[in-house]
Formats: structure tokens, sequence, C-alpha cells
């Protein structure tokens, strides 16, 4: 069975920094791209960052390049998120998510999310 | 820009239902393989429903399906059930742009 479960997420305030990790189980993490997508509460789905099977490669949605690093570690089955510089707009849950498809992508395996609040 | 619609319907159990998902500009390619569909139940992860529009994943009811091509694509129930309350999102892969949901009540 695959599982994806996220931790790390905790009230933290503006301008401060936060580690969140997402541990995978199941399946062969190393052959998969990974993602992470997150949800401002009451509001909709909102892509962050993918990160490529061997961790050669990264991509980020406009509204994060710069403060928000994906990374992982195959060896421990883990994903990571990295924020930096945190605004009250990054306050939501965030989930990890396996990609599959291919020539087809999509985000098929979801965590249950972990929840980023950012107040001063 | 992945534009959903409607935005909430309420309706019976054993009704067809119909969502539909259109995208702002052409990709330059085949976008259908980069449409994905997810249902959300409160306080959970997402689950993917159906990729490449029309293929069901794994696990997935028949009484789910997609079609569409160009920017205009459409997720069906056919007989709404309990337990497909919850929010439904349309995603193209391709940049990676969710739509904003669609809320089925019963």
């Amino acid at each position: 069975e695959v599982r994806l479960m996220e931790s790390g997420g905790t009230l933290v305030r503006p301008g401060g920094s936060l580690r969140l990790s997402c541990v995978a189980s199941g399946f062969t993490f190393r052959d998969y791209w990974m993602a992470w997508v997150r949800q401002a509460p009451g509001k909709g789905l909102e892509w962050v960052a993918n990160i490529k099977h061997d961790g050669s490669a990264q991509f980020y949605a406009d509204s994060v390049r710069g403060r928000l690093t994906v990374s992982r570690d195959n060896g421990k089955n883990s994903l990571f998120l990295q924020l930096n510089s945190l605004r009250l707009e990054d306050t939501a849950v965030y989930f990890c998510a396996r990609v599959d498809g291919g020539d087809r992508p999509a985000f098929a395996y979801w965590g249950q999310g972990t929840l980023v609040s950012v107040s001063s | 820009q992945m534009t959903q619609s409607p935005s909430s319907l309420s309706a019976s159990v054993g009704d067809r239902v119909t969502i539909t998902c259109r995208a702002s500009q052409s990709i330059g390619r085949t976008i259908g393989n980069y449409l994905n569909w997810y249902h959300q139940r409160p306080g959970k992860g997402p689950t993917l429903l159906l990729y490449g529009t029309t293929t069901l994943q794994s696990g997935v009811p028949s009484r789910f399906s997609g079609r569409g091509s160009g920017t205009e694509f459409t997720l069906t129930i056919s007989g709404l059930q309990p337990e497909d309350v919850g929010t439904y999102y349309c995603h193209q892969s391709y940049s990676n742009t969710f739509g904003g949901g669609t809320r089925v009540d019963i």
C-alpha cells in the first residue's frame, strides 16, 4: 500500500523558516518524481514544486520560487520542503504527492497534509 | 488558467452530475494527455479519479467518466452516491494548474 506521511507543520512568524518532511512507503521511492501541493484554508489546490526521481532537477511555482526549496533523500525514502522568508499568504496545508503517468502525468497518491500557519 | 463550473451543486442520490473545466488557452500540444480530475473530502488529501482526460485510476468506480478535447473537458458521475460528496478539481499537469473546484452536496 502506497503511503505518504507529511510532518513539520507548525505556527511560525512572518519572515521565519520551516522544514517540512514527507516519508514514503509501499513503493520504490527513487523511481518516482514527487511534488508538493498546498491548500490555503477554505481555498483550492495550488501546485508548489516538483522534483525529479534522482533529485537532479526541481521546478517551482512562480509564487514560491526563491523562497521554497524542494529536496529528497532516496536512501531514507523522504521528501523535504524548506520554507524561508515565510509570508502570511504561505499559510496552508501542504501535501506531498507522487507523480505518475509518464506522458500523462498526474498526482496519483497524496498524503494527509501538514498545516503551516504564518502569523505574528 | 483552468476554469471550473459550476462552483457548487446539490443533487440527489442516483442523479447524473457533470462538471466542466475550461482551459484559457491552448498549450500547443495534446492537452488531453495532461488533464486530470481529483476528489477531495473535507480534512483529507485529494484522490486521483481520472488522468489523461478519460482513463480511470485503479480502484475508482466506473460511474466516474471523463471526456473532452481542445480547451473543454468534463467529469460525469453517472448515479451519484453519498460517498461522492466533496470537492472536485480539474488539473492540467503540463503547467500544473488546478481549477477552482466544484463542491458537490447531496
